[in-house]
């Protein structure tokens, strides 16, 4: 299996702030690798696939960058909505597996 | 609008079976894509259960293998989990997902069902 190290586990900003969150795959994914946002109560939602790519409708202050076993989720300015738990999921090979998860709380 | 939607019972007793119906809108199961579930526990976090295509190949996650099977009905637009010798590890949030491919990610999510094993 692939295994998925997310960093920090949590993380205080406040809003405006520009905050990166990490994800490194144990074996190469290529670009096989998604972020996601969840909320509490909710279910995770899809912001960057392949790497970079943003979804329709997510604000451009995402970003995805990174290939092969290193990956960056940028957000540029935080914004209040923005405040959640963010992970990475590789859908490289099966099993698909996830990050453990970054809390973004605020200062 | 593709709408995802699982339902079942919320409660198992240990040793029983988890049956869950993912009821699908919006697009149709007979198209190229995956159906995966996915579960939620705050022990474990995320994990993928495991995934089946529009023609019935399906791909479990190794350590569910042999208790774990899931279906599809495509006359209802419906996709199946059933999780057998079910503890209380199995206690989690279960989402069913679309993938169309590895490149897309798991685009579509339903709510989400908690399922809770009872001793």
């Amino acid at each position: 299996d692939i295994q998925m190290t997310q960093s920090p586990p949590s993380l205080s900003a406040s809003v405006g702030d520009r905050v990166t969150i990490t994800c490194r795959a144990s074996q190469t994914v290529s670009t096989y690798l998604n972020w996601y946002q969840q909320k509490p109560g909710k279910a995770p939602k899809l912001m960057i696939n392949a790497a970079s790519s943003l979804q329709s409708g997510v604000p451009s202050r995402f970003s995805g960058s990174g290939s092969g076993t290193d990956f960056t989720l940028t957000i540029s300015s935080l914004q209040p909505e923005d405040f959640a738990t963010y992970y990475c999921l590789q859908t490289s090979s099966t099993p698909y597996t996830f990050g453990q998860g970054t809390n973004l709380e605020i200062k | 609008q593709v709408q995802l939607h699982e339902s079942g019972p919320g409660l198992v007793q240990s040793s029983g079976t988890l049956s869950l119906t993912c009821s699908v809108s919006g697009d149709s199961i007979n198209n190229s894509h995956w159906w995966t579930w996915v579960r939620q526990s705050p022990g474990k976090g995320l994990e993928w259960i495991g995934e089946i295509s529009h023609s019935g190949s399906i791909v479990y996650n190794p350590p569910l293998r042999g208790r774990v099977a899931i279906s599809l009905d495509k006359s209802k637009n419906q996709i199946f989990l059933n999780l057998k010798s079910v503890t209380a590890a199995d206690t989690a949030l279960y989402y069913c997902a679309r993938i169309i491919n590895g490149w897309s990610g798991l685009d579509y999510w339903g709510q989400g069902i908690l399922v809770t094993v009872s001793s």
